[in-house]
């Protein structure tokens, strides 16, 4: 079974500056996807972005980038010019690849909360 | 935003007393789940399904059951509901099962067992 580790359980950031979000994933599988998942406050888990395991390029959206190595088995989550907006829990979460019946589970990590201070 | 509700919002029940929770879906998708969320574990997967009256079992089945009658509605119950079912509940859709495709999730369900 695939297991999702997050080791930083808090973290805290100035405002407009940088943090990086650590994720490591424990698979025998070649074909996968990992997931990035934001869980503010109201409780809404919000898809911030995602990978494909058999892409070389690391996934991109606005100030959220990620930096995948496929050999590590780490996906770690890059916020850039940190907003208030952005405090929240963060969840890493993993997907087998391929379209075999089963492979639809989401497993995630035990969550980041990112503090934001101004 | 997707059209996932959850009801209902908050429930407080006693030990031993049966509990339904509601996921309904506008969205015409196959795919539903069931997962909880509980503090130092993340979310797990409860149960899903794959279709009317197609479901299966994820992570932590024990002690709860589903159905699905319609495209739309998926239904969690706990037969006896014990305080370690104590947690946040969430219901998510997807159109498709694996992959690229992203799971939409519902508001979620905050139930206290006394």
């Amino acid at each position: 079974a695939q297991t999702v580790t997050q080791s930083q359980p808090e973290m805290s950031v100035q405002e407009a500056e940088t943090v990086t979000l650590s994720c490591t994933y424990d698979t025998s599988e070649s074909d996968y996807y990992l997931f990035w998942y934001k869980q503010p406050p109201s409780r809404q888990m919000i898809l911030v972005i995602r990978q494909e395991a058999y892409k070389q390029q690391n996934a991109t959206e606005n100030r959220f980038s990620v930096n995948f190595q496929k050999a590590a088995k780490s996906f770690s989550l890059k916020i850039s010019d940190s907003q208030l907006g952005d405090a929240a829990m963060y969840f890493c979460a993993y997907r087998s690849g391929g379209s075999n019946f089963g492979n639809e589970k989401l497993t995630f990590g035990t969550g980041t909360r990112l503090t934001i201070i101004p | 935003d997707a059209g996932i509700t959850q009801s209902p919002r908050h429930k407080v029940t006693e030990t031993g007393t049966p509990v339904t929770l509601r996921c309904h879906q506008t969205e015409n998708h196959r795919y539903m789940y069931w997962y909880r969320q509980d503090p130092g574990h993340g979310l797990r997967l409860i149960h899903y399904s794959y279709g009317v009256k197609d479901t299966d079992k994820g992570e932590v089945s024990d002690g709860y059951s589903v159905s699905r009658s319609k495209t739309e509605d998926f239904l969690l119950t706990l037969e006896s509901a014990t305080s370690s079912q104590t947690s946040v509940y969430f219901c998510a859709i997807s159109d498709s099962g694996g992959g690229y495709n992203e799971q939409f999730f519902g508001p979620g369900t905050r139930l206290t067992v006394l």
